[in-house]
């Protein structure tokens, strides 16, 4: 399934700047995700957002804003990162309801580089 | 907490090899099980799924069952091709809300 967007695909930034990255899905679902994938360590679940409300927050440094305008757009607000912070930053979405699996789905992602 | 164990890799087999990769987890009640595969420079794609005891996820020649009993969910393959070279990761989502829980993933080496 391709129903989930990332833009950019690659993104090469300073410490000091501020970027965003963007996620769309089009498949009607009501939850988004962040997650890190870093090289050897298991996938880190970064924000949820279920409704457009963020459900969970993992301890992640406040460097890295989340912003859900509706329930189809996703981003993640980037600023004065750290080189530890490059990584493969991935969204996904799922539909969650009492009734149905839940399922993610992810985007292809956006790997990060911070120089 | 809930939690995902998956076997160490990376594994390396030949093409037409039988591939098992194990995965153990840990949860309260009836998780769904899944089973993710991300080909290089790529997101995660659902390669297959189970939702109670006994149920067999199965796509592209791959296999798993739900096994309550041992609290298992391996993946199989009977004969692996080349392009089954990737990284799989088992997860689970937990009875209640929306959380998946994953584990660190086993890199695949198919070799011709």
């Amino acid at each position: 399934e391709t129903g989930v967007t990332q833009t950019p695909r690659h993104l090469v930034m300073g410490m000091t700047n501020k970027k965003s990255l963007k996620c769309e899905q089009h498949l009607g679902h009501n939850a988004m995700y962040w997650y890190k994938q870093s090289a050897k360590k298991p996938l880190e679940l970064m924000f949820v957002y279920n409704f457009k409300e963020q459900t969970e927050n993992n301890s992640v440094p406040s460097r890295f804003s989340p912003e859900c305008p509706n329930s189809s757009h996703l981003f993640l607000h980037l600023h004065t990162l750290q080189p530890e912070d490059s990584a493969l930053y991935l969204c996904a979405s799922s539909q969650v309801s009492d009734s149905l699996t839940p399922k993610l789905i992810f985007g292809q992602g956006t790997r990060l580089t911070v120089v | 907490g809930d939690s995902v164990t998956q076997m160490e890799g990376p594994v390396t087999l030949s093409e037409e090899a039988f591939l098992t990769i194990n995965c153990t987890y840990t949860a309260t009640g009836y998780p769904s099980l899944f089973w993710y595969v991300q080909y290089p420079g790529e997101g995660l794609q659902l390669l297959l799924k189970a939702t109670k005891a006994d149920d067999k996820g199965s796509n592209k020649g791959f296999e798993a069952t739900y096994r309550k009993e041992t609290t298992s969910f391996h993946l199989e393959k009977g004969s692996v091709q080349v392009s089954d070279s990737a990284v799989y990761f088992c997860a689970l989502s937990p009875v209640w809300g929306n959380q998946f829980y994953f584990g660190t993933g086993t890199s695949l080496t198919v070799i011709p």
